[in-house]
């Protein structure tokens, strides 16, 4: 079955703080995704990795890919409020159907 | 370099009636997606369309149907609504196999 699993679904954190978004996939994929959601908004791409050992950073935010393991991770530096938000990482290729394969969501919230 | 756009933004419908969506597609881009969102939960692939025919379907019943027409564009069908199919519903287009998708900014349907 294809899966894709996400934790923590749930991230209250404080500013200035540091934290780990991980990434599960059950079946070998073609690339890897991470999305930033806004409430009410539609997906905002942040980071496509695409081979095992990638890593992608924007600002606070670092996106790591192992495909060995088939674990991605999503590192917060720093965290600050306009981070807060739903992340959601997906996966695609020849084993998914050519199509995105979202996992669950992690809702971060960031209190000042 | 033109985005994806959807319309309508929001709709409301009452159970049992049809609706359409529509889905414009990047320039250059010439297949199509469609995800439905509920709420809390990630996006779900319903289908893929590239050239003009279905090229992927998730697990949903035939009155979920699509057509592409010749400039890419796309429309979403669903027949007989109902209150499960309130969500928010994402297009998405790329080259096929590319892995390049742009989200447009989504449909939010309520039924009623």
């Amino acid at each position: 079955e294809l899966k894709v699993e996400q934790n923590p679904l749930f991230l209250s954190m404080q500013e200035g703080k540091n934290y780990t978004i991980y990434c599960n996939y059950s079946t070998t994929s073609d690339r890897l995704y991470w999305y930033r959601q806004d409430p009410g908004k539609s997906l905002e791409s942040l980071f496509v990795l695409l081979s095992n050992g990638a890593v992608k950073q924007e600002g606070r935010l670092m996106a790591s890919l192992d495909t060995k393991a088939r674990l991605s991770t999503l590192h917060i530096t720093a965290a600050v409020h306009d981070l807060s938000a739903t992340y959601f990482c997906a996966v695609d290729g020849r084993e998914y159907g050519n199509k995105l394969v979202f996992g669950a969501g992690t809702i971060l919230r960031v209190k000042s | 370099e033109t985005g994806v756009t959807q319309s309508p933004t929001h709709l409301i419908k009452t159970r049992g009636q049809q609706v359409t969506l529509r889905c414009s597609s990047q320039s250059g881009h010439n297949t199509v997606s469609w995800y439905q969102q509920a709420l809390g939960q990630g996006p779900q692939f319903i289908f893929q369309y590239y050239r003009e025919e279905e090229n992927g379907r998730g697990n949903f019943p035939p009155r979920f149907s699509g057509l592409q027409f010749p400039n890419y564009s796309s429309e979403l069908n669903v027949n007989a609504l109902e209150l499960d199919d309130s969500a928010l519903y994402l297009c998405a287009s790329s080259p096929l196999g590319r892995g390049t998708y742009t989200f447009g900014s989504g449909t939010r349907l309520t039924v009623v």
